[in-house]
């Protein structure tokens, strides 16, 4: 919603440019990643996920890396593009049934 | 497409009434959730259901009930609505885990005002 975005981290970014936005979980019993997007008045969008027998996974212009040993996820996104503004939540958990979120990053693109 | 769908965008209600949040998908998903996002405290799960009729109490069910009669249609009830219930409700739906992980769709959310 409107106020997703407040008190969030805030990543700025020059259109054209690749961002990158990092996410620490905390449950080494994990095994399954998710990266959501949330625009402005919108529900959260899935994006792409890994699961733990995986360190690394690609879409269309993101990339997903997983680092186990330091619980740690990242989400790359080539050539951030102004629709690409959001606010950016991962997401972890066990069997999918229930997931813990992380609390957000806030991207912004600057035309 | 998967669509979820809540039935308001926007909803303001008075302190002690019972309220009802609906939400309907339609991709035959097996499992619904319910959320309740604030800010600085991100999402929170509240119910979840894996079956019709089934349902688990997430990690702040407090105040809330929850109502699963059909598989596609999930609805989160506000026994006695207070001033600390107004958020933004987000519905969620996805396939049954199986072992494989299925990514949640979610609606749109209700943005719930208590007076």
């Amino acid at each position: 919603g409107e106020s997703v975005g407040l008190h969030l981290p805030t990543l700025s970014v020059q259109e054209g440019d690749n961002s990158i936005i990092n996410c620490a979980y905390s449950n080494s019993a994990s095994d399954y990643f998710i990266w959501y997007k949330q625009e402005s008045g919108k529900g959260p969008q899935f994006i792409i996920d890994i699961r733990s027998n995986m360190d690394k996974r690609q879409g269309q212009r993101v990339t997903v890396l997983l680092n186990k040993t330091v619980k740690h996820l990242s989400l790359q996104i080539a050539a951030t593009q102004p629709g690409d503004s959001a606010v950016y939540f991962c997401a972890w958990g066990r069997g999918y049934q229930k997931v813990t979120f992380g609390t957000g990053t806030k991207l912004q693109v600057i035309p | 497409d998967v669509k979820v769908t809540q039935s308001s965008r926007y909803l303001v209600k008075r302190t002690g009434e019972k309220v009802f949040l609906e939400c309907v998908q339609d991709m035959d998903h097996e499992n619904m959730f319910w959320y309740r996002q604030d800010p600085g405290l991100g999402l929170r799960l509240i119910y979840f259901s894996y079956d019709v009729k089934m349902k688990e109490k997430g990690d702040i069910p407090e105040g809330y009930s929850v109502s699963r009669e059909k598989k596609e249609r999930f609805s989160l009830i506000l026994e006695s609505a207070s001033t600390n219930q107004t958020s933004m409700y987000l519905c969620a739906s996805s396939l049954a885990d199986r072992g494989q992980g299925q990514p949640q769709h979610f609606g749109d959310g209700t943005r719930l005002s208590i007076l």
